[in-house]
């Protein structure tokens, strides 16, 4: 079964301190991995895919096939960052390459 | 910039009413979705759409249908509102790639 596990539904680091919000995933195939942010009253958006290998206001996500995990770090955390974030997978197969399964999110509160 | 609008932002019916939801994306992107936004659920699929016409069950689909007769536009019918279908409801376009636009929301509440 595909399926996106974000074990922690609140993370509260201090401002300066590093980040790690962590994503597992259980798919047999090869997934393209996401990380989405939703700020507050804003719509949810792309902050990352596994595919561009990039840093994003910060962040980074690696990744790793071996533990099926793609966890998203930052090694500063800002206030700004405060927000849900969503790690989501999709399907490489068929018709369905499109669909996105999320995970249930792990909210960022960081502290000033 | 991509836009996907959903008519309302908030709905409130009764419990056994029709109610559609309605969504517009204005970028010409092949695929559009339904997802409801709960709490410590995430984002759950209703349906989704990769045509004019085309449609495929997600992984909650019972007590919704959806239609997409113009590829702009993907609305989303609960046939009769009950309790358990208060929540956000959330548009999404993309194109040919899994990267997705995402609407505003509607938080509906049914009574």
């Amino acid at each position: 079964a595909q399926r996106v596990t974000q074990p922690e539904k609140l993370l509260s680091v201090f401002k300066g301190a590093p980040v790690e919000l962590k994503c597992n995933y259980s798919y047999s195939g090869s997934p393209e991995l996401f990380w989405y942010v939703q700020y507050s009253r804003q719509r949810l958006q792309l902050l990352l895919r596994h595919i561009s290998r990039e840093s994003i206001k910060g962040f980074t996500a690696d990744l790793n096939k071996g533990e099926t995990s793609f966890h998203l770090k930052k090694p500063f955390a800002q206030e700004e960052d405060s927000a849900m974030y969503y790690c989501a997978l999709s399907p490489n197969y068929g018709g369905a390459t499109n669909k996105l399964i999320f995970g249930t999110g792990t909210l960022l509160a960081v502290q000033p | 910039d991509v836009k996907v609008t959903q008519s309302s932002r908030y709905l409130v019916k009764r419990t056994g009413e029709k109610v559609f939801l309605e969504c517009v994306q204005d970028m010409d992107h092949e695929n559009m979705f339904w997802y409801r936004q709960d709490p410590g659920l995430g984002l759950r699929l209703i349906y989704f759409s990769y045509d004019v016409k085309m449609k495929e069950k997600g992984d909650i689909p019972e007590g919704y249908s959806v239609s997409r007769e113009k590829k702009e536009r993907f609305s989303l019918i609960l046939e009769s509102a009950s309790t358990n279908q208060t929540s956000m409801y959330l548009c999404a376009s993309s194109p040919d790639t899994p990267e997705a636009f995402f609407g505003q929301g509607t938080r509906l509440t049914v009574v």
